[in-house]
This record gives structure tokens, sequence and C-alpha cells, in this order.
């Protein structure tokens, strides 16, 4: 059965204080992981999708890599607006199911 | 682009009552929808998938005569819950998947803004 697991629950840095959020996964067949952030009472919002280990996706202060076992969500410099909870998840075999983790709730402060 | 757009977002209603809850892609057609359930500190669990012009998928688990699922068109997927009780209060959340810039089954899904729904 897949499992996603992401670590830390919670996490709280002043601004600016770059920080990464992990995710780890056991799937057979990977077909993609995908990273969302989603905000209170909202739907997640899409991030970014990686395919294979080594593949890197940037978009502004976050950057997400993927190894075989794990993916990390650095966040460069965070600010107050990144505040939410960012999520994983896995999608495998005919990659219409995705699994997901429980999320990183991420605080930045002033 | 790829918007999905859920209505309503909030449901507060009795006990026994059925609840309606639409899921549209506004800007793309979906033949495949899908719907989750999210508890608060939970992740989002698959419940089913909705097929356009053909029955759902449901996750093992899920009861089908209680979550019915309907996909009349290419962008128009419900989920009612029928005679709704208390432990079916949940944040309901549905997405589709944008086939328009190809990539096939790794596109990734987009999600509406989700239906909290409580039953009282």
């Amino acid at each position: 059965e897949d499992q996603v697991t992401q670590s830390p629950e919670a996490l709280r840095l002043q601004e600016g204080e770059s920080s990464s959020l992990n995710c780890s996964y056991t799937v057979s067949g990977l077909r993609g992981l995908f990273w969302y952030r989603q905000d209170p009472g909202k739907g997640p919002e899409f991030l970014f999708t990686l395919y294979s280990a080594g593949e890197e996706k940037e978009k502004e202060r976050l950057k997400a890599t993927l190894t075989k076992k794990e993916s990390f969500l650095h966040i460069t410099a965070p600010k107050p607006e990144d505040s939410a909870t960012y999520l994983c998840a896995v999608a495998e075999g005919g990659g219409n199911k995705l699994t997901f983790g429980t999320g990183t709730q991420l605080k930045v402060e002033l | 682009g790829a918007v999905v757009s859920q209505h309503p977002s909030w449901v507060i209603c009795k006990s026994g009552t059925s609840v309606k809850i639409e899921c549209r892609s506004l800007d793309f057609q979906a033949t495949t929808m899908f719907w989750y359930r999210q508890f608060p500190k939970q992740s989002l669990m698959l419940m089913a998938t909705s097929n356009e012009g053909s029955k759902a998928t449901y996750e093992q688990g899920v009861e089908k005569d209680k979550f019915l699922i309907n996909h009349a068109s290419l962008t128009l997927s419900t989920l009612t819950v029928t005679s709704a009780h208390p432990e079916d209060s949940s944040f309901y959340i549905c997405s589709a998947r944008d086939f328009r810039g190809g990539g096939g089954s790794n596109q990734p899904q987009h999600f509406g803004d989700g239906t909290r729904l409580s039953i009282l």
C-alpha cells in the first residue's frame, strides 16, 4: 500500500529564515509526486510535479527536489504570505489515484 | 487556466437531509473528476472517481448508495450525500485534470475550493 509521510507536522519560521519540508514515500511504480499548497478553508493549489529522481522545479521562493525515496520542498527567504499547509501526494499505476500526506503547516512570522 | 469551481462552499442541514454538491470545470472539459473528503488535521482521502457517461468508481469502504455521483456532462459532476448524518460532516473537495497541454495521465489534478458540510 502506498504511503506518504510528511515532516515536520508544523513549522514556524521568521520572515527570511529558509527551511525545508520533507515528504517520504513508498510506492510501487511512481507516476509522479505532486506538491500542493492549501490555505484554510480552501482546496489545494497545485505547485509542482516531479517525475524522476534528480528532478528539480522552482517557483519564486519555492524549490522542489526528488530522490527515489523522498522529496523536499525548500523555502528560501519566506514571507508571511507563504504561510499555509503544504501537501505532498504521489500517483501510482494508472496515475488517477493520488495518495496524500497529512501536510506540513507552515507559519511565517514577521 | 484549469479552474475548478465547487458549489456550495458551506452547507448546514438537519440529520436525514440529502445534500447535493456540484463540481464544474470552468475552462476545460473533464471526462474524469475526483471526489475527496478531508477531516480536520487529516489528509485528503479519495472517495470516488467520477466518469462522464458511466458509473463512478468508488474506493474501498465508501458506500456508493450513500454517496451518489453523477457525471452527466464534460464539465459537471455532482456528489449527493443521501440521508446525511452528523458523522458525514466533513470537507468535501473535487478535482479534475486538464489535458489540453498534453502529458496524459501525468497531468496534475486541479482542485475546487471545497464544500464544508455540517450535519446537525
